[in-house]
Formats: structure tokens, sequence, C-alpha cells
């Protein structure tokens, strides 16, 4: 069965600070990884994709991906409190159809 | 508007009746998802249509729920008989279609499904 697990949290950073949320996943299949950030009463949005190894950079976000270790980690560079919500860590291999963590509570705070 | 849109946004219903929810997808999207998400929880696959493709029904809880996607479009999703577990919110996702990139899922804003 194809799982990927985050830690529910929350985690709590101090404004500013680097927050990192880990993810791991059991297909060795999935070539495809996605974070979404869900606030509050508010659908998934796509923040990050990547499919090679290493890490991808978009502005205070960056991706990492060891495939070896099958294992995706996602840093919030600078956080603010407006980065506070649900983040959420998604897999998918040749089915198309991606599987979803639980996802994790992140929580800056001022 | 160029995203995923969704109707109704809020559904009551009375346990027993049948509702309808619509997804329109992103123009060019061949691929259409359904999920549900019951609060606190995580997204619930239920649904995958590719282009003209058979759908993917794998994670339909129930031969209660149903859906069609007509012209490969504007997507319908049944519920028969609702019972109050099937009070969530009901989420379509969109995406490109096959290919490492074709899984970046754009998400609609959702319909709350609640069951009295």
């Amino acid at each position: 069965q194809k799982e990927v697990e985050q830690n529910s949290g929350p985690l709590s950073v101090p404004e500013g600070a680097i927050a990192s949320l880990n993810c791991t996943y059991s297909d060795r299949g999935s070539q495809s990884f996605f974070w979404y950030r869900q606030y509050s009463g508010k659908s998934p949005e796509l923040i990050m994709f990547i499919y090679s190894n290493g890490d991808k950079e978009d502005g205070r976000f960056t991706a990492q991906l060891n495939k070896a270790s099958q294992y995706v980690s996602l840093l919030i560079r600078d956080s603010q409190p407006s980065d506070s919500a649900t983040y959420l860590c998604a897999g998918s291999g040749g089915s198309y159809i991606p599987t979803f963590g639980r996802g994790t509570s992140l929580i800056v705070h001022p | 508007g160029a995203g995923v849109s969704q109707s109704p946004s809020n559904k009551v219903t009375e346990k027993g009746k049948d509702v309808e929810l619509r997804c329109d997808p992103i123009s060019g999207h061949t691929a259409l998802y359904w999920y549900r998400q019951s609060l606190g929880q995580g997204l619930e696959f239920l649904i995958y249509f590719q282009g003209n493709s058979a759908p993917d029904k794998s994670g339909l809880p129930s031969d209660r729920f149903s859906a069609e996607r007509t012209g490969g479009s504007v997507s319908t999703l049944t519920i028969q008989r609702t019972q109050q577990e099937d009070s969530a919110v009901y989420l379509c996702a969109s995406s490109l279609g096959p290919g490492l990139a074709g899984v970046e899922q754009y998400f609609g804003p959702g319909t709350r499904l609640t069951v009295t």
C-alpha cells in the first residue's frame, strides 16, 4: 500500500526562523512530489513540486528530494505568520493519482 | 476565471436525499480528480478522469457514489441516499494530464456538504 507519512505537528517556529517540514514515502515508484499549503477552511494550493534528487528553490521555499532515503522536505526561510497553515506532501508514480500525506500544521508566532 | 470552479459552495440536505456536485476544471486540463475531506482529516481520493479513458473509481466508498464527466470537461459527482457520514468538503482538482508535470493539481474551492 502506498503511503506518505508526515508528522501532524503542530510545528511552532518564531517569525523569521526557518521552518522545516518533512515527509517520507513508501512507494519507490513515485517520481513526482508536491507540496500544498492549506489554510483553515480553504482548499489546498500548490506551492512546490520536485522530480529530481537534490534541492529546488523558489523564493523563500526550498524543496529537497532524496529518492534513496525516500524522503522529501520543504524548507521555509524567513517564516512569516502568514505561512501558518497545514502543509500537505504528495507523491505520484505511474498511476498519476497522487498519494497525499495527512499534513503538518505549521504555526509561525510573532 | 482561469481556476477550477465548483458549485454549489455549500449544500445542506436531508438524510436519504440525492445530491449533485459540479466541477468545472481549468480549460485544457485533461485530468480531473474528486476528493473528500472530513473536518481535520486528510484528503480521501474518490475518482480520477483522464481524457476519454475509463475513470479510475477505486476510491469511491460505496455504490451510492458515482461521477461522470461530459465532453472531457465538466464533471458531476452524485451521491444517492445521502447519509450523515457523507458530510464533508468535496474537492475537485484538475491537472494537465499524464507526464511528470501533469500531476500538478489545482484545486477548486470545494463544496461543503452537510447531511442532517
